[in-house]
């Protein structure tokens, strides 16, 4: 199997950009989607991009995804920070096998 | 709109296993689109993959649980099931049921979750 690594923790301002990364530690990032989900206080994890760079109707435009194939990461990238983009963020994959994959999650503070 | 709720006993003791359904409603668990998922969370920690199935009764489950992991679905009812069996403490946890869209493994619906605690 393999794991999906992400930062425990991001800061920033608002009004600023931030990038989480979620690198994949064996097979290529680029051979299955990734997706990135938030997650606030007691609530349920909510989609913010599918399939590597698609965002859910509903979700700004603030939000875009990303993969890299050279360092095997994929990346998300919340530009014009808001308060309530304070949440955590999670990373999300598969395999061959069908084998599902989350990060451990990024909490993001915007302070 | 499509909506996934958990239910389920809220504690259960060690040793024991663990019962929780989950309920669609505003659509048909039969569609050919989706697996049909299971995910917990930890207190203050991060999502774990528990398992799908898919109507046809196919399942993909996380070979750490695997042991343990029973999962089922009732078309008729449109619900499915996970059992957990021996569980202890380290079971503890938020359980989601979710909607798996095939095409991309995307979770793209959510259950509320459900608090499990065991305990004597």
């Amino acid at each position: 199997n393999f794991m999906l690594t992400q930062p425990h923790s991001v800061s920033e301002s608002p009004g600023k950009t931030v990038t989480i990364s979620c690198t994949r530690s064996s097979g290529s990032i680029a051979t299955n989607f990734v997706q990135w989900y938030q997650q606030r206080p007691g609530s349920s994890p909510t989609t913010v991009i599918y399939e590597d760079n698609h965002r859910p109707s509903g979700v700004p435009d603030r939000f875009s995804g990303s993969i890299d194939s050279s360092s095997n990461s994929a990346s998300l990238t919340i530009s014009g920070l808001k308060t309530e983009d304070e949440a955590d963020y999670y990373c999300q994959s598969y395999d061959s096998d069908n084998q599902v994959v989350f990060g451990g999650g990024t909490k993001l503070t915007v302070l | 709109q499509v909506q996934l709720q958990e239910s389920g006993p809220g504690l259960v003791k060690p040793s024991q296993t663990l019962s929780l359904t989950c309920t669609v409603s505003g659509g048909s668990i039969s569609s050919g689109s989706y697996y049909w998922s299971w995910i917990r969370q930890h207190p203050g920690k991060g999502l774990e993959w528990i398992g799908y199935i898919y109507s046809s009764g196919s399942i993909y489950d996380n070979p750490s649980l695997t042991s343990r992991v029973t999962i089922s679905i009732d078309t008729s009812k449109n619900q499915f099931s996970l059992k957990l069996s021996s569980v202890t403490a380290a079971d503890t946890a938020v359980y989601y049921c979710a909607r798996m869209w095939i095409a991309a493994h995307q979770f793209d619906n959510w259950g509320r979750g459900t608090l499990v605690t065991v305990s004597s």
